[in-house]
């Protein structure tokens, strides 16, 4: 069974809409992070969350914005969409922040028309 | 900030050939990780590897942090090892993964 879920996997969305990304891990990890791969990309970080705060943000837009409503939680909720936010966002979680290698679940790719 | 190089970016290999796959990175970093990016997109772990060797059947993985390098090393190729591997410096205190742009592998029988 995953372990970490991520709702939903296929998501179609036009622009200037605003969608939420769902992530749940059952694992009982205290760090949460996010992560995008747009075509052509290298997979590249966007949030850190530990014990449901952030610790860093590596995305120059705020209509990007995670939401931890519960400790297992880390949601990505995206406004104002636009094209080039198609991609697949993947939601990842370790123990701890630190030397842990994180799991990632398995993506929700994202496109806008 | 950290900047990760792998290469190549794409290999073909006849089936039961090795593969050798290369990661560098630009600053210290706390561990290299190995994902093998199946079709479909999802991310599967391969090594976490600070430094040293570590095996897992068919694959061997070395980093040398003075060196700023790591490999993957895929000893006789299945078709099923086709697909794209991906290489990630992890930093900070915040685990956060810089990855490289991947090698796209494709063993044909």
């Amino acid at each position: 069974d995953p372990k970490i879920i991520q709702k939903p996997k296929y998501l179609v969305a036009v622009t200037g809409s605003e969608k939420i990304l769902i992530c749940e891990q059952y694992l009982g990890h205290n760090a949460m992070y996010w992560y995008r791969q747009s075509a052509k990309k290298p997979l590249e970080f966007m949030f850190s969350y530990s014990y449901q705060k952030l610790m860093d943000n590596q995305t120059a837009s705020s209509r990007f914005q995670p939401q931890s409503s519960k400790k297992n939680h880390l949601d990505l909720q995206i406004t104002a969409l636009k094209p080039d936010d198609s991609a697949t966002y993947f939601c990842a979680s370790s123990q701890d922040p630190g030397n842990q290698a994180p799991l990632f679940g398995e993506g929700t790719r994202l496109s806008v028309l | 900030g950290q900047q990760v190089q792998q290469s190549p970016a794409s290999l073909v290999l006849q089936e039961g050939e090795n593969a050798e796959l290369q990661c560098n990175f630009s600053t210290s970093l706390n561990s290299m990780q190995w994902f093998y990016q199946r079709p479909g997109g999802s991310l599967v772990s391969l090594f976490y590897n600070p430094s040293g060797t570590k095996h897992s059947g068919r694959l061997t993985s070395t980093t040398v942090i003075k060196e700023r390098r790591s490999s993957l090393h895929i000893s006789s190729s299945q078709t099923t090892d086709s697909g794209t591997y991906l290489c990630a410096a992890l930093t900070g205190g915040n685990n956060k993964l810089t990855f490289g742009q991947g090698t796209v592998l494709s063993v044909i029988p």
